[in-house]
């Protein structure tokens, strides 16, 4: 079973903070993808990491990948309003899932206010 | 370039009513997918398609078919809706290992 496990649940800060989420597994992934979902709207991929220790960033937003490939993280700088949303962590494979599709984490729901 | 196009948005059904969500892709995508999402359960794949005339169970299949005829389309039949049926449902598209595409969703109510 890869179980793809996200914390915080729950995030709300002031604008302009800093935050971490996570994304946790106790396998190996051969990648890792992350998604934010806005209300009413379907996920968008944000960025999908490959090789253990990556590091890509995308404007404020920083996305790691464990050098051991089973964990990743999503650090945001100097949050705002607009990054509000439900940032979702998905791998290929699962229980009972081909490895050629993706298991989704739970997400942690994002909430910045102004 | 409309990606992947769901319809109907909202639709609200009876039990034990049938019924087809559509999607189609215009990104000539082999993989299509259908995901459900309810609160504090993520996204919860149901079908899949590798190509057309390819389909095959994702972890929640009990109570919806699909097919794949063509490479565009990839319909979700709801057999004999029940009220644990309720939930958003997703279409999602990608070429081998890629970022899926998801269409904007179904929300979908059964009384």
């Amino acid at each position: 079973t890869q179980l793809l496990e996200q914390s915080p649940q729950f995030l709300s800060i002031q604008e302009g903070e800093n935050l971490t989420v996570y994304c946790n597994s106790s396998s190996v992934f051969s990648s890792l993808q992350w998604y934010r979902q806005e209300p009413g709207e379907g996920p968008v991929l944000l960025v999908t990491v490959v090789t253990g220790g990556e590091v890509k960033k995308l404007k404020r937003l920083t996305f790691q990948f464990g050098d051991a490939r089973k964990d990743s993280s999503l650090h945001i700088t100097a949050a705002q309003p607009g990054d509000t949303g439900l940032y979702l962590c998905a791998g290929p494979g699962g229980e009972r899932v081909s490895a050629r599709q993706l298991t989704f984490g739970s997400g942690t729901q994002l909430t910045v206010l102004p | 370039n409309a990606g992947v196009t769901q319809t109907p948005k909202f639709q609200v059904l009876k039990t034990g009513q049938s019924m087809t969500l559509q999607c189609a892709q215009d990104m000539n995508h082999e993989y299509m997918s259908w995901y459900r999402q309810d609160p504090g359960m993520g996204l919860r794949l149901i079908h899949y398609s590798v190509g057309a005339g390819i389909t095959d169970q994702g972890e929640v299949p009990n109570g919806y078919n699909v097919s794949r005829s063509t490479t565009e389309d990839f319909p979700l039949r709801l057999l004999s809706a029940a009220p644990s049926q309720t939930s958003v449902y997703f279409c999602a598209s990608s070429y081998w290992r890629g970022g899926y595409t998801f269409g904007s969703g179904t929300r979908l109510t059964v009384v």
